[in-house]
């Protein structure tokens, strides 16, 4: 069966500092990978997707970046974090035109 | 830009009670997706709908997909503290069968009291 596993659960991290949220797929080959950024009770947005290996396409500016180094590997980074980075970020996969499959997601504050 | 609006924001209900959730949109979505979500969790896919006037039922819950599939329902008959949770609509367009990106609705937040 397939899994999705997204760690850490929970991240506090000073302002200025790195990020490196890993997003892992079992069980299934070429997903496409999702990230979502979510506020509080609401909506998704959609930050990055990807394809395929190395395939990075970007939805909205902003101080992340993604990478896709494995099939199944989904990593989403920031080289300097700013307070409006923080909020609930979910990983996702799925094939094609099927529903997705969300990771339980990272709560990152930012401090 | 597609967009998906859905009404009510918020619902607090008593147990028993029935209620409707709608999602609205000026575009046509190849297909619509209803999520639930709990506090902590990632959304969990309740339903895919894709042909217009399709109705799905799971349980006490029932989906339709609007017949120009620009809009869609979500009814909750005789709900239960058990279906309290955020609710997310999130619609596919035809440009994107390769990428699988889905739009989604700014949520419901559905309270049911015992």
């Amino acid at each position: 069966s397939q899994t999705i596993h997204q760690w850490p659960a929970t991240l506090v991290q000073p302002v200025g500092s790195p990020l490196s949220l890993e997003c892992t797929v079992e069980g299934t080959s070429n997903p496409n990978l999702y990230w979502y950024r979510q506020a509080a009770g609401r909506g998704l947005q959609l930050l990055f997707y990807s394809v395929g290996i190395g395939q990075i396409s970007s939805e909205v500016p902003q101080n992340l970046s993604a990478s896709r180094p494995q099939d199944r590997q989904f990593i989403l980074s920031s080289k300097k974090l700013l307070l409006s980075d923080s909020g609930f970020y979910l990983c996702a996969w799925s094939v094609k035109a099927f529903g997705y499959t969300f990771g339980s997601g990272t709560r990152l504050t930012v401090v | 830009t597609q967009l998906l609006e859905q009404s009510p924001q918020f619902l607090s209900i008593q147990e028993g009670e029935n209620l409707t959730v709608y999602c609205n949109s000026s575009s046509v979505f190849s297909s619509l997706q209803w999520y639930r979500q709990e506090p902590g969790e990632g959304p969990v896919l309740l339903v895919t709908v894709v042909t217009g006037g399709e109705v799905k039922k799971l349980k006490r819950l029932t989906f339709q997909f609007g017949d120009a599939r620009k809009d869609s329902s979500l009814h909750i008959t005789a709900a239960q503290p058990g279906d309290t949770g955020l609710y997310l609509c999130a619609g596919r367009s035809g440009g994107s069968s390769n990428t699988g990106k889905l739009i989604f609705g700014q949520g419901t937040t559905l309270q049911v009291k015992p």
